[in-house]
């Protein structure tokens, strides 16, 4: 079935150093993949999406692109602020049907001052 | 447009009570999903509802249940309340490949 594989957290980082959330997935067909974002007491907001190979999802400074060939979709930013503090899920989506997504476990993010 | 509301925010029962949450999607949206979210587990897939019927279901046992009105508006059951099930219970509404998620009904069983 489908998966998806995120790095373990919490990822610890100072303002403005450059963050890389690596994800990688299995999937059977052409998944839409998708990175949401958990703030402290709320829901999922969804953060940026790809739905093709080589797409680039970009929002707010955060970016990520679609690699089939190595089945990954790795988040970066290039300069994180304290407010980006955040749980960060990858997901999946297998494209036709229902479109229940796979998510990942989430990879806590903290940025010190 | 308003985002999708969830009702109560926090909740707390006592072991073998039962439960209902309640989730109003986004204005159009047709498929409701709900989640549990727990340090253990991560994030769970319960169920989906599409206009009234139960469309996909996730390895829960039957103590948990839901239903979506014609409105769309959904609720969720959980009956005969254990510990484990103390979580954050996550309800998202979709009208495609993106969810949008409430910000969840925290429930602690004591």
């Amino acid at each position: 079935g489908d998966s998806v594989t995120q790095m373990e957290g919490p990822v610890t980082l100072s303002e403005e150093a450059f963050l890389t959330i690596n994800c990688t997935y299995t999937a059977t067909g052409y998944p839409s993949l998708f990175w949401y974002v958990q703030y402290p007491g709320e829901g999922l907001q969804l953060l940026l999406k790809a739905t093709k190979a080589d797409d680039k999802g970009s929002n707010k400074g955060f970016e990520a692109t679609y690699r089939k060939e190595t089945t990954s979709f790795h988040l970066e930013k290039g300069s994180v602020q304290v407010s980006d503090s955040a749980v960060y899920f990858c997901a999946l989506s297998e494209k036709g049907g229902s479109y229940i997504p796979t998510f990942g476990r989430g990879t806590s993010l903290i940025v010190h001052p | 447009k308003a985002g999708v509301t969830q009702t109560p925010r926090y909740l707390i029962k006592t072991r073998g009570q039962q439960v209902t949450l309640s989730c109003s999607p986004i204005s159009g949206h047709r498929s409701v999903s709900w989640y549990q979210q727990t340090p253990g587990q991560g994030l769970q897939f319960l169920f989906e509802y599409f206009s009234e019927t139960q469309r996909n279901k996730g390895n829960f046992p039957g103590r948990f249940s839901g239903r979506q009105f014609s409105n769309s508006r959904s609720e969720m059951n959980v009956s005969t309340l254990e510990l484990g099930d103390s979580a954050l219970y996550l309800c998202a509404s979709s009208a495609g490949i993106e969810q949008y998620f409430g910000p969840g009904t925290r429930l602690t069983v004591t």
